[in-house]
């Protein structure tokens, strides 16, 4: 089956300095890729859609220059957290699809940031 | 816009007795998916089961099965036969149809947090 993985699967890092995390389809074409975030015992929420060659699409309220996404090529996305503050300590996500609209989104294992 | 609604924060199951996880939706979509995903407390998203609003019959997939509504806009999961293994987080998800306004976006439920008795 499709497997998207994604690194580090946990990072502490100190207030102010920058996070990046990596994302990557490793048996499939990800024309698209998806970053989430979520806070303990609550839903997953959209940050900012990925789309291979071109710029994300970032939701409502999120701070594009705070959240980096690039996605170079059709296996690797990548989240960068800038100067990362304690309230960016979450736990975040990312997913992956074919162009096939039917298929599931297949997630990465997640990475929980702490921002001491 | 697209909206998911789990109403069950938390539930609780006898071992080998059978769960009903509700969701309902709302979408102005004509073509959209249905997703139900379990999250343990490792973190990760595993995928249970998928339901397009075309489909006509139940999805069904091993001791997962979804009653879906479509008059009702409801998609319940039905976990058969718990096992200790299923105590988890489920969401509910949705993703809108091609040429709608969420095409492609997953929209998550709140959702249910399932603690399997022994």
């Amino acid at each position: 089956g499709a497997v998207v993985s994604q690194h580090p699967s946990w990072v502490i890092c100190k207030s102010g300095t920058s996070v990046k995390i990596e994302c990557r389809s490793l048996d499939f074409q990800a024309t698209t890729m998806f970053w989430y975030r979520q806070f303990p015992k609550q839903s997953l929420m959209l940050m900012a859609t990925s789309n291979e060659g071109s710029k994300a699409t970032y939701e409502q309220g999120v701070e594009k220059d705070k959240f980096l996404i690039n996605h170079a090529s059709l296996t690797l996305s990548t989240l960068t957290v800038t100067s990362a503050h304690p309230e960016d300590s979450s736990f975040y996500i990312c997913s992956a699809t074919y162009r096939n609209y039917n298929s599931p989104l297949h997630f990465g294992n997640g990475t929980r940031l702490t921002v001491t | 816009a697209q909206k998911i609604t789990q109403t069950q924060p938390g539930m609780f199951v006898q071992e080998k007795e059978a769960v009903t996880l509700d969701c309902t939706y709302d979408t102005s979509d004509q073509s959209y998916g249905l997703f139900w995903y379990k999250q343990p407390s490792s973190g990760e998203m595993i995928f249970l089961i998928y339901q397009g609003s075309y489909d006509e019959q139940n999805a069904t997939e091993g001791r997962y099965s979804l009653n879906f509504q479509k008059a009702r806009k409801s998609a319940n999961l039905v976990i058969s036969a718990s096992q200790l293994g299923d105590s988890a987080m489920y969401f509910c998800a949705m993703r809108g149809g091609a040429g709608g306004t969420s095409y492609g976006k997953l929209t998550f439920g709140q959702g249910t947090i399932l603690t399997v008795h022994p």
